[in-house]
């Protein structure tokens, strides 16, 4: 998985309990993203990163925020699950720059479930 | 466009046949398209690209074609294994913005029948 690590891999929680998913990388990629993955909906973008400390929102923001303080870490925060964020989530890196260097690898995913 | 998982697009082929999969795109400034194949339970996994200016590329046991005409993509797997099945979607850059941002299709559902 192109040096993505993404923990945990499986968590239930409950309604209203903060969770933190964390995305750690070897590759030294500058860009990195959050999405979520349900049936009916495909891949959504939900925060993304182009720099330490630089972040910004995707198309399904609510609910969700990161923080990335090193270039390796970009940490994904539900600040109260509900559960409408039962999904799996995805972390993807890129290089960034042109053409081949905007390919996204994606780690391996942790599924989520908020009962 | 097609759920994931539900409704999708599928495609079941015995092995050894050869498998076409099919995308349409939008964005007619896109400079280059990526296909990822998605194993169940796994993350997707990025198999192949071309750039705008070019109309076939060959991989190993695939081959991706450009049609910009009718904006339109094609994956062509040689052989197909059951090793093969599984979700496979494309993506183009998301409409001009930059941080290397795509946007991906709903995805078709290949099945390898040994």
């Amino acid at each position: 998985d192109a040096g993505i690590t993404q923990s945990p891999r499986h968590k239930v929680t409950e309604t209203g309990t903060p969770v933190t998913l964390r995305c750690h990388q070897t590759e030294n990629h500058r860009y990195m993203y959050w999405y979520r993955q349900d049936p009916g909906h495909g891949l959504r973008l939900i925060h993304y990163s182009y720099g330490v400390k630089d972040t910004d929102k995707g198309e399904v923001s609510d609910g969700y925020s990161v923080s990335r303080s090193k270039t390796e870490d970009f940490l994904l925060t539900l600040e109260s699950a509900t559960s409408s964020q039962t999904s799996v989530y995805f972390c993807a890196i890129s290089e960034g720059g042109r053409i081949a260097k905007n390919i996204q690898y994606f780690g391996a995913g942790t599924r989520l479930s908020v009962l | 466009g097609e759920s994931v998982g539900l409704h999708l697009p599928t495609l079941s082929v015995q092995e050894g046949d050869n498998s076409i999969i099919n995308c349409a795109y939008s964005n007619s400034a896109s400079d280059y398209f990526i296909w990822y194949k998605q194993e169940s339970g796994k993350g997707p996994q990025f198999i192949i690209d071309i750039r705008s200016n070019m109309d076939k590329r060959q991989g190993q046991r695939v081959t991706v074609l450009l049609n910009k005409t009718v904006k339109h993509l094609s994956l062509q797997i040689a052989a197909t294994q059951p090793g093969d099945s599984a979700v496979y979607f494309c993506a183009e850059p998301d409409g001009g913005t930059s941080y290397g941002k795509l946007t991906f299709g709903q995805g078709t559902i290949l099945t390898v029948h040994p």
